[in-house]
């Protein structure tokens, strides 16, 4: 059973334009999500990150938006750029929950073109 | 380096071969997690250590998956009598203290032929 779900495996944008990448969880326990980024052959890459106690982030070109009501996360990226192609990982984690160890979705692969 | 360093990086090993895959946490870092990721997938969590002791261990998938944390720096995770379905990346990762921030290794790459 997936409590974390990312539904596009891939997303192709155009540079300059924004990327919005998506995430659904299931455990009403998840009181902190992150993202991470990963490049091919290295490991995942911490990102951003959002407390439950808040609905927006912002840092820089990244803004992840929290809507606990429907347990659904986003991931913007604007502009975006060639460098931001990569595969990003939604994940969440339950407060005091083994170190606060993380449930991950299944990625979704991002194209920015040139 | 200053991250978090595993080896080997790649490994075949024959089925039925056992393997150890080691992990350097950052230096000081309290926290160390074993994920394990399979092609097209993400990360799944196998284990936690704080510290030398071994909290979390439920996501390691049999009996043949050992991991240990002696001193509380270096992890080791052992895969005895390896099966096709074990290839995958395994990724280690690190955080200073549980809720810190988690850092991951580039994995070990392990392939079962």
């Amino acid at each position: 059973d997936q409590q974390v779900k990312q539904n596009s495996p891939s997303l192709s944008v155009q540079e300059g334009r924004i990327s919005i990448l998506n995430c659904d969880y299931t455990n009403s326990m998840f009181d902190y999500f992150l993202w991470y980024k990963k490049y091919p052959a290295e490991g995942p890459t911490f990102l951003i990150s959002i407390s439950s106690i808040k609905d927006k982030n912002e840092d820089g070109r990244f803004t992840v938006f929290l809507n606990k009501s429907a347990k659904h996360l986003s991931l913007h990226i604007v502009p975006s750029q060639p460098g931001d192609s990569a595969v990003y990982f939604c994940a969440a984690s339950v407060p005091k929950a083994a170190g606060n160890k993380l449930t991950f979705g299944g990625g979704t692969r991002v194209l920015v073109k040139p | 380096g200053a991250g978090v360093s595993q080896s080997p990086r790649y490994k075949v090993a024959k089925r039925g071969q056992d393997v150890a895959l080691r992990c350097d946490p950052i230096s000081g870092h309290v926290s160390l997690f074993w994920y394990q990721q399979a092609l097209g997938q993400g990360p799944e969590f196998l284990t936690y250590f704080q510290n030398e002791a071994q909290l979390d261990k439920s996501g390691l998938p049999s009996d043949r998956f050992f991991a240990e944390r002696p001193e509380g720096s270096v992890s080791t995770l052992k895969i005895q009598r390896t099966q096709q379905e074990d290839s995958a990346v395994y990724l280690c990762a690190s955080s200073l203290t549980s809720g810190n921030t988690i850092y991951f290794g580039e994995g070990s790459w392990l392939t079962v032929v």
